[in-house]
């Protein structure tokens, strides 16, 4: 059963507090997402990751940094959170390295007090 | 960049009848156009994807690609009310490496 599985699906911390969002797939895709979603705003890219340790910014990247030691796994992290970044951050996988079909993970909501 | 609008922001239908949704783009030269459903507190599931101008079925879902007008649209046929959700377009930008998003279309379908 093909899946994108994220960890936690609620997170509440607190302003200044570190923050690690746990993405994993089984599918053994090569590309890998970090997407936010916001009223208004729609879907936003942060981060993608083309395979292990090969990671470039999306559209909104500060404030964020990621890590992917292995294949089926990629990490969005927050360094010292802040209020805005409270939101639905979503993670996704494709087979390729091209926008292919995105496989989406049902998402975490972090809310940053 | 890549620009992607979505019309009308929500949207009632009765079941069974036919929900048209639209989504307008700015680059021309993208080819590569998708649309989402987002049931409320889950994640993203693909619906249709749709290459070149014409029109692309799979089950109830058929999307219109016509690049010329920058349109893509998709058409509910017989919608119940296991279809009402949030309806996402997606296009192709940065050379193809991502998908940008539409903000959505909310549909309520009524029985």
């Amino acid at each position: 059963d093909m899946k994108v599985t994220q960890m936690p699906r609620y997170l509440i911390k607190r302003m200044g507090e570190n923050v690690l969002l746990e993405c994993g797939q089984d599918m053994s895709h090569e590309t890998m997402y970090w997407y936010r979603q916001d009223p208004g705003l729609g879907l936003q890219l942060i981060y993608i990751s083309y395979d292990v340790d090969s990671n470039s910014e999306g559209d909104i990247p500060k404030g964020y940094r990621v890590s992917r030691k292995k294949r089926e796994h990629f990490s969005l992290i927050l360094d010292s959170a802040k209020t805005n970044q409270t939101s639905v951050y979503f993670c996704a996988s494709s087979p390729g390295q091209g926008a292919d079909t995105l496989y989406f993970g049902a998402g975490t909501r972090l809310s940053v007090l | 960049q890549q620009k992607v609008q979505q019309s009308p922001e929500s949207l009632t239908v009765s079941e069974g009848a036919m929900a048209s949704l639209n989504c307008t783009f700015s680059d021309r030269s993208s080819d590569n156009f998708r649309w989402y459903r987002q049931h409320s507190g889950k994640g993203l599931e693909v619906l249709v994807s749709i290459f070149s101008d014409g029109e692309k079925e799979e089950g109830s879902f058929t999307a219109h690609l016509n690049r010329a007008s920058l349109h893509v649209f998709l058409h509910i046929r017989e919608p119940q009310p296991s279809d009402s959700a949030l309806y996402l377009c997606a296009v192709s930008y940065q050379g193809g490496r991502a998908l940008i998003f539409g903000t959505g279309t909310t549909v309520s379908v009524s029985p």
